[in-house]
């Protein structure tokens, strides 16, 4: 079946820092990539979003690209914020009905 | 001009009891979604709803009824509450118009404490 791998959290960086945090999936198909994000007593807003391989998705200075080969969708921030503070959800849908499928979720601390 | 809410925002019940949740969204969308979110963060859909038809149906004890009286709302019911169901509810909704993948608009969830 289609599951989502991301890292294990917490991720604790402190300001300024080069965020990565691993996506990995299984699918069948060509699923369609997002990264959610959490901000603390809130719904998930969508960050970043890519079709088909190859496609870079991009918002708010964070990046990830579709990498059919390697199955990966890794997210990207070159210069981090304390407003970055956040969970972040990798997740796929593929196949009909729009379902999305979450990661485990990473929590991300970011220090002054 | 709130996309897609959610009431309560916060629930606190005993065992047993039986509670409803409920979900607008004024986007225009046509399906609809309920998630549940447990303690670790991990999320889980629950059922679907297009043009008032369900159409996903996830492994959920039929003590969960969804219930989508139009387009716009989609309620959740819940019969004899356990302890088990406490979790955090998001509902969602897309439109399946137009380009193939359908970005989902989440509401701010309801947070169900069972005691």
């Amino acid at each position: 079946g289609n599951s989502v791998t991301q890292m294990e959290g917490p991720v604790t960086l402190s300001e300024e820092a080069f965020l990565t945090i691993n996506c990995t999936y299984t699918a069948t198909g060509y699923p369609s990539l997002f990264w959610y994000v959490q901000y603390p007593g809130e719904g998930l807003q969508l960050l970043l979003k890519a079709t088909k391989a190859d496609d870079k998705g991009s918002n708010k200075g964070f990046e990830a690209t579709y990498r059919k080969e390697t199955t990966s969708f890794h997210l990207e921030k070159g210069s981090v914020q304390v407003s970055d503070s956040a969970v972040y959800f990798c997740a796929l849908v593929s196949g009909g009905y729009n379902k999305l499928i979450f990661g485990a979720g990473t929590r991300l601390a970011v220090h002054p | 001009d709130t996309a897609v809410s959610q009431t309560p925002k916060y629930l606190v019940t005993q065992m047993g009891n039986d509670k409803s949740i409920k979900c607008e969204q004024n986007l225009g969308h046509d399906t609809m979604y309920w998630y549940k979110q447990d303690s670790k963060k991990f999320l889980k859909i629950m059922f679907s709803y297009n043009n008032k038809e369900l159409i996903i149906n996830e492994t959920v004890p039929n003590r969960f009824s969804p219930k989508s009286p139009d387009k716009a709302h989609l309620n959740l019911h819940i019969n004899s509450l356990e302890l088990g169901d406490s979790a955090v509810y998001f509902c969602a909704s897309s439109s399946s118009r137009g380009t193939r993948t359908y970005e989902q608009y989440f509401g701010p969830g309801t947070r169900l404490t069972v005691t």
